[in-house]
């Protein structure tokens, strides 16, 4: 079945500094990936998706490629900042008939210190 | 605020007990999910309905129910509590079912079983 697997945290970080969050799938058929962040007390909430291969999905400085061959979609930002500490979900959608639901990985907590 | 709101947020109660989360979608959305965020397991699909009818069952538990009602409000029922039942649920609405779906997340209600 579709499965998300994504880097254990927590990750911490200095403001500015460069993040990437590791996301690889595994999956039948070309699914939808996305990024969701959850806030402290807050529900999740989309930060970004890719649909196909090679599209690149990007909000608030934050980008990841959704990359085919490697099976991977890891999310970047270049400079990070104090309010962007959260927890991380990649997640992906399958598109064919009984892979529809979303398929969320574990989580990363990002904690960035000023 | 991503309009969709559970119900209650906080619930503290004993093993063996049962109790009701409830969840109502925001305006329009038809299809509702159900997840269960723990934190050895991360985010864990329970169950999906879409405009009153079971589309999607995941990790679920005998012991829980759900259900979707006329006005597209949800609850999910958790009976026999165990101490492993505590965790964070979350409902999420959404108002297709194609590639272009998105889901909007509830802040959340954390369970306490004692």
């Amino acid at each position: 079945g579709n499965s998300v697997t994504q880097m254990e945290g927590p990750v911490t970080l200095s403001e500015e500094a460069f993040l990437t969050i590791n996301c690889t799938y595994t999956a039948t058929g070309y699914p939808s990936l996305f990024w969701y962040v959850q806030y402290p007390g807050e529900g999740l909430q989309l930060l970004l998706k890719a649909t196909k291969a090679d599209d690149k999905g990007s909000n608030k400085g934050f980008e990841a490629t959704y990359r085919k061959e490697t099976t991977s979609f890891h999310l970047e930002k270049g400079s990070v900042q104090v309010s962007d500490s959260a927890v991380y979900f990649c997640a992906l959608r399958g598109t064919t008939s009984g892979t529809y639901k979303y398929i969320f990985g574990t989580g990363t907590r990002l904690k960035v210190l000023a | 605020d991503s309009g969709v709101t559970q119900t209650p947020k906080h619930l503290i109660t004993a093993t063996g007990q049962r109790v009701t989360l409830r969840c109502s979608p925001r305006s329009g959305d038809l299809s509702v999910y159900w997840y269960q965020q723990s934190l050895d397991q991360g985010l864990q699909f329970l169950i999906q309905y879409y405009n009153g009818e079971e589309r999607a069952k995941g990790n679920i538990l005998e012991r829980f129910s759900a259900q979707q009602f006329p006005d597209l409000h949800s609850e999910l029922n958790l009976s026999s509590l165990e101490l492993g039942d505590s965790a964070l649920y979350f409902c999420a609405s959404s108002v297709a079912t194609g590639a272009n779906e998105k889901l909007f997340f509830g802040s959340g209600t954390q369970l306490s079983v004692l």
